[in-house]
């Protein structure tokens, strides 16, 4: 299995209050992702990393920002957490491109209440 | 952006039957990647079966085969011999030459016994 870790597992938090969610790899791969994912929406990009201190936008990227200062931690920020952050949050890795497939994490469970 | 389409939320078979779960995409691209995820409810991603657009040659894997039709923008999968471990959510992605990963909203399969 790729060495890919997220912590904390499982989260619950109240509406306003800061959340960060940390990924970490062992693998030195390149490429770094968020994803969360609900119920008949699949999995959606929040953010990603190509690299230390690059990263970019996905499609659901509104409150929520992400850092990079390390090539194996790729942190995600809720800002000020609100009930419809509340989600399955993935971490994804992968290498060169191309066919090179992605690897996830376990995966964090997030309540905002 | 790149759309994924998974136009059956539940599919169901018999044991040691065969079924196909099907997947369109939408893309101005000719040079991509697509995949096949199985989420068991371990929640942990598993890649299943993957295909480069650029051949014509549909992939196999095992039981596990694709049939890819780029002109129609489709890559259905195909279980051969299904099991009851097959049972699981299966997700097809689309990569693009940017490295982002686009996901379908998820087939939900089970299998009969």
């Amino acid at each position: 299995d790729a060495g890919i870790t997220q912590s904390p597992r499982h989260k619950v938090t109240e509406t306003g209050t800061p959340v960060t969610l940390r990924c970490h790899q062992t693998e030195n791969h390149r490429y770094m992702y968020w994803y969360r994912q609900d119920p008949g929406h699949g999995l959606r990009l929040i953010h990603y990393s190509y690299g230390v201190k690059d990263t970019d936008k996905g499609e659901v990227s509104d409150g929520y920002s992400v850092s990079r200062s390390k090539t194996e931690d790729f942190l995600l920020t809720l800002e000020s957490a609100t009930s419809s952050q509340t989600s399955v949050y993935f971490c994804a890795i992968t290498g060169r491109g191309g066919i090179d497939e992605q690897f996830f994490g376990p995966g964090t469970r997030l309540t905002v209440l | 952006a790149q759309t994924v389409t998974q136009s059956q939320p539940e599919m169901s078979v018999q044991e040691a039957e065969t079924v196909t779960l099907s997947c369109t995409y939408d893309t101005s691209e000719s040079d991509y990647y697509l995949f096949w995820y199985k989420q068991p409810p371990s929640r942990q991603m598993i890649l299943v079966i993957r295909q480069e657009a650029y051949k014509q040659q549909n992939a196999t894997e095992n039981r596990f085969s694709v049939n890819f039709q780029k002109a129609a923008k489709s890559f259905s999968l195909k279980i051969s011999d299904s099991q009851l471990g097959d049972a699981a959510m299966y997700f097809c992605a689309y990569r693009n030459t940017g490295n982002q990963f686009y996901f379908g909203t998820g087939t939900s399969l089970t299998v009969i016994p």
